[in-house]
């Protein structure tokens, strides 16, 4: 079984619709979860970050964590055009360990 | 914003010979790594630095790599004799605390 799991899409939705990305995870020692956005052949780009269960909002921008399912979610309201790119989750243990990463979702939001 | 900054950008070099790619991490961060991802696969640990010395390192990372931080903002990945499968982009990232995982934009090598 891999360590993190995603869906790599491809996903297009129309402009203003609510985008669901997810991860699902089986190592229970991950701590804090991040969501990267990427575009092709540049450096991911933090989106967000959380460590406990629960929702966390920035914008039209919410991430959710659900540890007893080890189950983590971005969603995406008011999708845009710009938001097209890849969007990478990764998973932590510690400040200074490694990150791991899903195999991330590739967006497309058409206007 | 502060960046974490990787020169060259694109890098093409020969099966064989060595390549070094550079990093200058956030100034006040203290923890260091590299990152690669091969084209259409995800990204990939490969090592990480704290006070000097290797503080982790995955599978990928044999003798052929090697990482050094020379002087107080420079941080750099050696590859001593580059094979074809090293083909990738090469992410540095660093971090202070939780919240600031910040990564470059990457160093595009290509080995033919």
């Amino acid at each position: 079984q891999k360590e993190v799991e995603q869906d790599p899409g491809p996903l297009s939705v129309p402009e203003g619709a609510i985008v669901s990305l997810n991860c699902t995870y089986s190592n229970s020692a991950f701590q804090y979860f991040m969501w990267y956005r990427q575009y092709s052949r540049k450096g991911p780009e933090l989106l967000m970050y959380t460590y406990s269960s629960g929702n966390k909002e920035d914008g039209r921008f919410t991430a959710q964590v659900d540890k007893s399912s080890k189950y983590i979610s971005l969603f995406i309201r008011d999708s845009q055009p710009s938001d097209s790119a890849t969007y990478l989750c990764a998973l932590g243990g510690t400040s200074g360990s490694r990150l791991t990463f899903g195999e991330g979702t590739q967006l497309t939001v058409n206007p | 914003e502060p960046e974490v900054t990787q020169t060259p950008s694109h890098q093409v070099t020969q099966m064989g010979q060595e390549v070094i790619l550079r990093c200058v991490p956030i100034s006040n961060h203290l923890y260091f790594y590299w990152y690669r991802q091969i084209l259409g696969q995800k990204v990939e640990f490969l090592v990480s630095f704290y006070n000097n010395e290797i503080s982790e390192k995955s599978e990928i990372f044999d003798d052929q790599f090697s990482v050094e931080r020379p002087d107080g903002s420079n941080f750099t990945l050696k590859i001593r004799s580059t094979k074809l499968e090293d083909s990738a982009m090469y992410f540095c990232a660093s971090n202070r605390d939780l919240y600031g995982y910040t990564f470059g934009s990457g160093t595009r090598l290509t080995v033919v």
